[in-house]
């Protein structure tokens, strides 16, 4: 178990719909990532908070939201769905912001795999 | 240009022998890390080392050493003695100081595949 916390671990919908995945953090940990991982574009960054506030943003589509809790915890919301947005979508976790330390590892948690029929 | 390349889709190794799994990364940015994860079958992502750009000895970890050469700009993985648990994807990441954030790019991936 990594510590990070992501649920639903399956999702199957169909397209036009709106979903809503969610991302507890490792204790300690402020900043949160999303990922998406798909066979065709692999593992694809798509933002990053930290306590709270947007720190990064990647290739994440005008469909797609994020927001950071007070308490950390995170929800990255998917709408309009298509075929296409099938994929594990993973959440990580790390203590700082950035800077490249060693310590400031990525801890990923196990993934939601969207199905979108 | 691809920031983070790993040639070897796929690669069998027999058990108990040792691996080298390639990766090369293109970077400007002087200060940089560069990670290796591990993705079995199950999904999850599983960190297994890191390797700083100004850390001047090769990261190990167990089974796990980074071969890092800065001119050549490439990080690759060795895996010792090789067990059937080794079996999965694994993938090569960095992360460049010069982004706002703390985000990794990841490579393409390597699929290893251990036989008994």
């Amino acid at each position: 178990d990594s510590g990070v916390t992501q649920t639903p671990k399956h999702l199957i919908t169909a397209t036009g719909q709106r979903v809503t995945l969610r991302c507890s953090p490792r204790s300690g940990d402020l900043s949160v990532y999303w990922y998406q991982q798909s066979l065709d574009q692999g593992l694809q960054f798509l933002i990053q908070y930290y306590n709270g506030e947007e720190r990064a943003k990647g290739n994440i589509l005008e469909r797609f939201s994020a927001q950071q809790f007070p308490d950390l915890h995170s929800e990255l919301n998917l709408s309009s769905l298509e075929l296409g947005d099938s994929a594990l979508y993973f959440c990580a976790s790390s203590v700082a912001a950035g800077g490249n330390s060693g310590a400031n590892v990525l801890t990923f948690g196990a993934g939601s795999r969207l199905t979108v029929l | 240009a691809q920031k983070i390349t790993q040639t070897q889709p796929g690669m069998f190794v027999q058990e108990k022998e040792a691996v080298t799994l390639d990766c090369t990364y293109d970077t400007s940015d002087p200060s940089y890390g560069l990670f290796w994860y591990k993705q079995p079958s199950s999904g999850e992502m599983i960190f297994l080392i890191y390797q700083g750009s100004y850390d001047q000895q090769n990261a190990t970890e167990g089974r796990y050493s980074l071969n890092f050469q800065k001119a050549r700009k490439s990080a690759n993985l060795v895996i010792s003695a090789s067990q059937l648990g080794d079996s999965a994807m694994y993938f090569c990441a960095m992360r460049e100081n010069n982004n706002a954030g703390n985000m990794l790019t990841f490579g393409g991936g390597t699929r290893l595949m251990v036989k008994p």
